[in-house]
């Protein structure tokens, strides 16, 4: 099974709301991701969480805030998010084995920001 | 970080081999490079992946030269399901540093 859940599907926010994005994977996965993708875009790594810990931040802003509770779900914490930010918020997850990591996306949750 | 360059778009006709390049000048010693299919709202989805010389799976073929500045994807007699975008990932699993191409869009004609 290759499968990377995401929840919700769509989601539509104001600009004051607090909302969360919701990824599982159930793969034994020991790496998990956040893409940011805007529309004719190619996908840009927003966070990695290895064996739970936080590796990578490129430099996102603070009103996007991940969590991984466990290996196998990663949350990402949206507040006070800007119109720009609409996007398709795509989660992966790899199982971190050396000589070639093969990462598998979920659906995506489509982000309307109003 | 390697920066990863690929046509805009291409067109094929049903039944045709398609090769798709991927530029990565700046590559590293220890990337691998990934080729995922993405159709419209969904994830991009795995095709294949390798290091160097050439690598074939059940569904397409990844040809990368000695010295990896770039990397071809071939797909055998594509069909009209196989219109979609197509998108090279290079990246190091000991870094977390990946960077994906900028994408071809690929439209099979009937």
């Amino acid at each position: 099974d290759t499968e990377v859940t995401q929840t919700p599907k769509h989601l539509v926010m104001g600009m004051t709301n607090k909302k969360s994005l919701k990824c599982e994977q159930h793969m034994g996965h020991r790496a998990m991701y956040w893409y940011k993708q805007k529309a004719k875009k190619p996908p840009e790594l927003m966070f990695v969480y290895s064996y739970e810990k936080l590796s990578i931040n490129e430099s996102v802003p603070s009103r996007f805030s991940p969590e991984c509770p466990n290996s196998s779900l990663l949350n990402l914490h949206l507040h006070a998010l800007q119109p720009e930010d609409s996007a398709l918020y795509l989660c992966a997850s790899s199982l971190m084995t050396s000589g070639g990591d093969t990462q598998y996306f979920g659906p995506g949750t489509r982000l309307t920001v109003l | 970080l390697a920066k990863t360059t690929q046509p805009i778009s291409m067109d094929s006709y049903e039944g045709q081999e398609v090769n798709i390049t991927c530029s990565h000048n700046n590559i590293a010693t220890n990337d691998y490079i990934t080729w995922y299919q993405q159709f419209p709202s969904q994830g991009p989805r795995f095709i294949i992946q390798g290091y160097k010389t050439k690598v074939t799976n059940e569904v397409a073929s990844l040809f990368i030269p000695a010295d990896r500045k770039s990397s071809t994807l071939s797909l055998p007699r594509v069909s009209l399901s196989d219109t979609a975008v197509y998108y090279c990932l290079v990246g190091d699993e000991g870094t977390y540093k990946y960077i994906f191409g900028t994408g071809t869009r690929l439209k099979v004609l009937a």
